[in-house]
């Protein structure tokens, strides 16, 4: 079956400018994450969803950054008054679902590369 | 909370040669951890993963890790590279109890020379 996929796969924009990151996690996967890898960097947790909701949102740097899952599938992660330091590839993954203390494997998009100039 | 710090950024290492791969985290929980590789513009593909059990575990493409709790580490091994090796690995932790998010190393980029 198809893998997560993910749009743009490289998005350049202006300094102010707003920007939608597109995230198809594998189909019947409940959880879905969002993931910031800057320059040099490991990935850095933005954002994790289970279903339609957001169970941690921990990982978002500022109140620029919001993303939105409306029907449990399909995710967008939104940035307003885009920064030249928001410049990173935007990861995403899912997984079947959090089995409590148990463990379920995520599987990553291949990213988007967002610029900002 | 928990960190991951992979100390070497670059390993350069001949073809067919061993290598490892250094990892070290800290948690204050019982923890999984895991190895990623990410090719040139590709997402992150696990490798291999440490839950309980034995502490050495095995993964694709040949690869091998060995979870350390006394020294707090989960290097990664693969006895004999070939030039398809050449990526960056990631390792990563994760609590073991309830939902518990991913922390991620900065990496090591795996350089095989011909």
């Amino acid at each position: 079956g198809a893998g997560v996929s993910q749009t743009p796969s490289n998005k350049v924009t202006e300094k102010g400018k707003y920007v939608e990151l597109r995230c198809d996690p594998i189909s019947g996967h409940t959880a879905l994450y969002w993931y910031r890898q800057s320059l040099g960097q490991g990935p850095e947790f933005l954002i994790y969803f289970q279903g339609t909701g957001a169970a941690d949102d921990s990982g978002l740097p500022n109140d620029r950054f919001f993303a939105v899952r409306p029907e449990g599938s399909v995710s967008t992660l939104k940035i307003q008054r885009t920064e030249r330091g928001d410049s990173a590839v935007y990861l995403c993954a899912s997984s079947p679902g959090t089995s409590g203390g148990g463990y379920n494997e995520q599987f990553f998009g291949p990213g988007t590369r967002l610029t900002v100039l | 909370a928990q960190s991951v710090t992979q100390l070497d950024s670059q390993v350069p290492v001949f073809e067919e040669a061993p290598v490892e791969l250094r990892c070290n985290y800290s948690s204050s929980v019982s923890v999984y951890l895991f190895w990623y590789v990410q090719y040139p513009n590709q997402g992150l593909q696990l490798l291999l993963k440490y839950l309980s059990g034995s502490t050495l575990v095995k993964g694709i493409n040949g690869f091998e890790a060995e979870f350390n709790k006394s020294q707090t580490s989960f290097h990664l091994r693969k006895p004999s590279v070939h030039i398809s090796d050449t990526a960056e690995y990631f390792c990563a932790v994760k609590g073991s109890g309830g939902y518990q998010k991913v922390t991620f190393g900065t990496g090591t980029k795996l350089q095989v020379i011909p």
